[in-house]
């Protein structure tokens, strides 16, 4: 299957900072990520779906100020969370499409915790 | 938008027993797709099945598109099989490949 790795794994970061998640294709082009939350013991919830070269859209009541997307390449998302909170401490999964292809490949997911 | 429902929430083995696990969903779909999230958090695919029946190994998968549901069999289940499962569906009316996940089942498989 293709692969979607995450980068980091795994983060700390100081309340008030920024942080920013990686999400890359390796083995194909995806003119399309999706972003995803999970939180303990939860079910995945769509933040929002990157598309290369535009504007990201947002699942509602997800704030796009404080989660910016860009999706600069064909293999590569970012997910920047700004001015962190301890409420944004979360685990964080990306997904992607090859293109034409059916099945969503995920990445291995971002630890976030925020103190 | 459509909803999931995946069953037992929770559901414990011994190691060599047989499980079925249950997804339901609410409208037409044209992506079903079943996943395994292991200890670590990565999701792991297992299954794309919108229709029909697929084997893996132990593992196989039956969707009945047209009754709405999804099952997964696992048999003669490991330790490894432990984590969560989870079924993610498309709506047939939906775009963008947006991915509905249901809440999954927690499989603990003891030796």
């Amino acid at each position: 299957g293709a692969v979607v790795s995450q980068h980091p794994s795994r983060v700390i970061c100081k309340s008030g900072t920024s942080v920013k998640i990686e999400c890359r294709s390796l083995d194909f082009q995806a003119t399309t990520m999706f972003w995803y939350r999970q939180f303990p013991k939860q079910s995945l919830m769509l933040m929002a779906t990157s598309n290369e070269g535009s504007k990201a859209t947002y699942e509602q009541g997800v704030e796009k100020d404080k989660f910016l997307i860009n999706h600069a390449s064909l293999t590569l998302s970012t997910l920047t969370v700004t001015s962190a909170h301890p409420e944004d401490s979360s685990f964080y999964i990306c997904s992607a499409y090859v293109t034409g292809g059916p099945e969503a490949f995920f990445g291995q997911g971002t630890r976030l915790t925020v103190v | 938008g459509i909803q999931v429902e995946q069953s037992p929430p929770d559901l414990i083995l011994q190691e060599g027993a047989n499980s079925t696990l249950r997804c339901n969903f609410s409208d037409s779909v044209n992506n079903l797709q079943w996943f395994h999230q292991n200890p670590w958090g990565q999701l792991i695919n297992l299954f794309y099945i919108p229709s029909g029946t697929k084997q893996n190994g132990r593992l196989s998968a039956t969707t009945v598109a047209t009754e709405r549901y999804s099952l997964l069999y696992i048999s003669s289940s490991q330790t490894t099989d432990s984590g969560v499962y989870f079924c993610a569906v498309m709506n047939s009316g939906g775009s963008n490949y947006k991915l509905t996940f249901g809440k999954g089942t927690l499989l603990t498989v003891n030796p």
